[in-house]
């Protein structure tokens, strides 16, 4: 069974400070791993892929990939009223009859209050 | 255009009707995938398309639901007999292609929100 499992939150943090939004993942076969943003009545959009161990780093974003302990984390520095969504965790295990399908969590809604 | 479009953006249909949803993918992407998503819940996959060929159907939740590509490009989304439980914002997604976990991301189209009243 294809789990990703997140916290639901809500997760509230003060403007500037940093936002950590954790993600774990059941299947050991997974390859490639992604955070999509979602703001209230739009659709997902993609904002960091991660595919090896490690951090990957983009401006304010940080994903951090540890495939032993099964986990994928998104860290926003110096959050922003505007990074209030949802965020989505979506996993690929890329093989078999599950080549092209990609795994959501059920996502953790972020506030960054004033 | 730059990005996935769908269409209508918005459909109220009575129960029992028959509805059919446009998806038109990003121009060179090969994979598209269905994916619905009810208020306030997670995205759950339908199925996806590589090129006219749908390898994994398990998603679709019943015999009602059907979908179809062809050229390789638009596809469309048939729900027959619609129910008040499939009500939800329908949404596609395109990607670059299969070949690689490189090309895996997935980029979205602003959905279908489909209401049966």
């Amino acid at each position: 069974q294809k789990e990703v499992e997140q916290n639901s939150g809500p997760l509230s943090v003060p403007e500037g400070a940093i936002a950590s939004l954790n993600c774990t993942y059941s299947d050991r076969g997974s390859q490639s791993f992604f955070w999509y943003r979602q703001y209230s009545g739009k659709s997902p959009e993609l904002i960091m892929s991660i595919y090896s161990n490690g951090d990957k780093e983009d401006g304010r974003f940080t994903a951090q990939l540890n495939k032993a302990s099964q986990y994928v984390s998104l860290l926003i520095r110096d959050s922003q009223p505007s990074d209030s969504a949802t965020y989505l965790c979506a996993v690929n295990l890329y093989s078999g009859s599950t080549l092209g399908r990609l795994y959501f969590g059920r996502g953790t809604q972020l506030t960054v209050w004033p | 255009g730059a990005g996935v479009s769908q269409s209508p953006s918005n459909k109220v249909t009575e129960k029992g009707k028959d509805v059919e949803l446009r998806c038109d993918p990003i121009s060179g992407h090969t994979a598209l995938y269905w994916y619905r998503q009810s208020l306030g819940q997670g995205l759950e996959f339908l199925i996806y398309f590589q090129g006219n060929s749908a390898p994994d159907k398990s998603g679709l939740p019943s015999d009602r639901f059907s979908a179809e590509r062809t050229g390789g490009s638009v596809s469309t989304l048939t729900i027959q007999r619609t129910q008040q439980e499939d009500s939800a914002v329908y949404l596609c997604a395109s990607s670059l292609a299969l070949d690689s976990v490189y090309n895996s991301p997935l980029h979205f189209g602003n959905g279908t929100r489909l209401t049966v009243t």
